[in-house]
């Protein structure tokens, strides 16, 4: 079983829609990131965690909301969907430290139409 | 601010030949640099990771990256493109200061002609 799952994979809604994106991880580690890629662009990170308690925000926060509800599991909201959140979303795991490696999930492909 | 520069959004090598894939960053501490590769409809997984050990880093299928404090850089290479490494390869940066965020480059895909 993959270490870092997210559902759904693919999901169409419509504009205004409220949309959640889950991320669960079975690596036992303590942070948890969003990302979401766009094409030229590369991954820009919307939020993370560095434990439960513990939730920034990234570069692109504006119009996303984050819940961890435990070690395991980071979930990703758009309250009202737009058009130009339409893009790849990407959660991520690491134990703790600059130099650890992430591990991302296969992605949620989100198109608002 | 920390920032990672991909020289080329779009590399056409042939089977057999060298992989080049340029990458360059901008840190104002002592960076940790990451390759990470895409391969369609798939996650990110990681290649190969700078944490200030050897400059010259090996990674898995064949790839490897030198740093070079210098010239900013860290480029990506694989004397012998083989068709399955056709994917989309990602550089990143991250620091001591920024708690383990990663900041990305723009990506580069790499195509490789028979």
């Amino acid at each position: 079983d993959a270490d870092v799952t997210q559902t759904p994979r693919n999901r169409i809604t419509k504009t205004g829609k409220r949309i959640m994106l889950e991320c669960s991880q079975t690596k036992g580690h303590d942070r948890m990131y969003w990302y979401r890629q766009d094409p030229g662009l590369g991954l820009r990170l919307i939020y993370y965690s560095f434990d439960v308690k513990d939730i920034n925000k990234g570069e692109i926060s504006d119009g996303y909301s984050v819940s961890r509800q435990a070690q395991a599991k980071f979930s990703l909201s758009l309250e009202s969907a737009i058009p130009n959140q339409t893009a790849l979303y990407f959660c991520a795991t690491s134990r703790q430290g600059a130099g650890d490696t992430q591990y991302f999930g296969p992605g949620t492909r989100l198109t608002v139409l | 601010a920390q920032s990672v520069t991909q020289l080329g959004s779009h590399v056409s090598v042939s089977e057999g030949a060298l992989v080049l894939l340029r990458c360059n960053y901008s840190s104002s501490v002592p960076p940790y640099l990451f390759w990470y590769v895409q391969y369609p409809n798939q996650g990110l997984q990681l290649l190969l990771k700078y944490t200030s050990a050897a400059t010259l880093v090996k990674g898995i299928n064949g790839f490897e990256a030198e740093f070079k404090k210098s010239e900013t850089s860290f480029h990506l290479t694989k004397p012998s493109a083989h068709m399955s490494d056709a994917a989309e390869y990602f550089c990143a940066v991250s620091d001591g200061n920024q708690g383990g965020k990663l900041i990305f480059g723009q990506g580069t895909e790499l195509s490789v002609k028979p």
